[in-house]
């Protein structure tokens, strides 16, 4: 099965400090997500990218994906508090677009 | 817009005994899908419907758990008997309808955490 790798595992930043974090596959990506979770809390969509060399940002998030479809970033610019938690990729199983593969997901925490 | 919500948000149950976890996905979102992340692993995918049917469920751990849709709005998943591994977060997320070759975002809900004790 599609195997997902991020890095870092865990991230501490100060405020105002710019941040990447990786997602590596181990296959081809149909569809790469990045969603949020808040602590104790369900996941927020971010972002989808689908075609190789595709970027997408959203305020201060920026996600891209390779040409080879097999390794995105995302990166944060000029962290914030609000910022600050579990931030997950996942990726479609299939070509077919539904179920779900997930990294393990890396943690940020932004630092006054 | 409502979104995903599920029911309960935390239950803790005995070894032995049965739970049934409740998803109600965005009005309108015929794809539904539980997930499962017990502590320390990745969130896992357990099963697909479209509408009122089972489209995969290849993830699905054992017989002991069964995922029902009737009518294609709510959803439930229940787990007969609970064993301690089934403890864990399970998310439930919708989507709308499919394409071929175009993925759709993923709207998950909040979560129902359940503990086997």
């Amino acid at each position: 099965s599609q195997e997902l790798e991020q890095s870092p595992q865990s991230l501490i930043v100060q405020e105002g400090k710019n941040l990447t974090i990786n997602c590596t596959s181990s296959k081809t990506l149909y569809g790469l997500y990045w969603y949020k979770q808040k602590y104790g809390e369900g996941l927020i969509f971010l972002m989808m990218l689908q075609k190789g060399g595709e970027e997408k940002s959203h305020e201060k998030i920026t996600a891209k994906l390779d040409e080879k479809k097999q390794q995105s970033s995302l990166h944060i610019t000029a962290s914030q508090p609000s910022h600050a938690g579990i931030y997950l990729c996942g990726a479609d199983i299939g070509s077919s677009g539904y179920a779900l593969n997930f990294g393990k997901g890396t943690s940020l925490l932004v630092t006054p | 817009e409502a979104g995903v919500t599920q029911f309960p948000s935390h239950s803790v149950i005995e070894k032995g005994q049965t739970v049934t976890l409740r998803c109600d996905p965005i009005s309108g979102h015929d794809n539904l899908y539980w997930y499962r992340r017990v502590m320390g692993k990745e969130i896992k995918f357990l099963l697909h419907f479209v509408k009122e049917s089972k489209q995969d469920e290849s993830g699905m751990p054992n017989n002991r758990f069964l995922a029902e849709r009737t009518g294609g709005t709510y959803s439930t998943l229940k787990v007969q008997p609970a064993e301690l591994e089934d403890s864990g977060v399970y998310f439930c997320a919708s989507s709308q309808d499919l394409s071929p070759g175009y993925s759709y975002e993923q709207y998950f809900g909040p979560g129902t955490r359940l503990t086997v004790t």
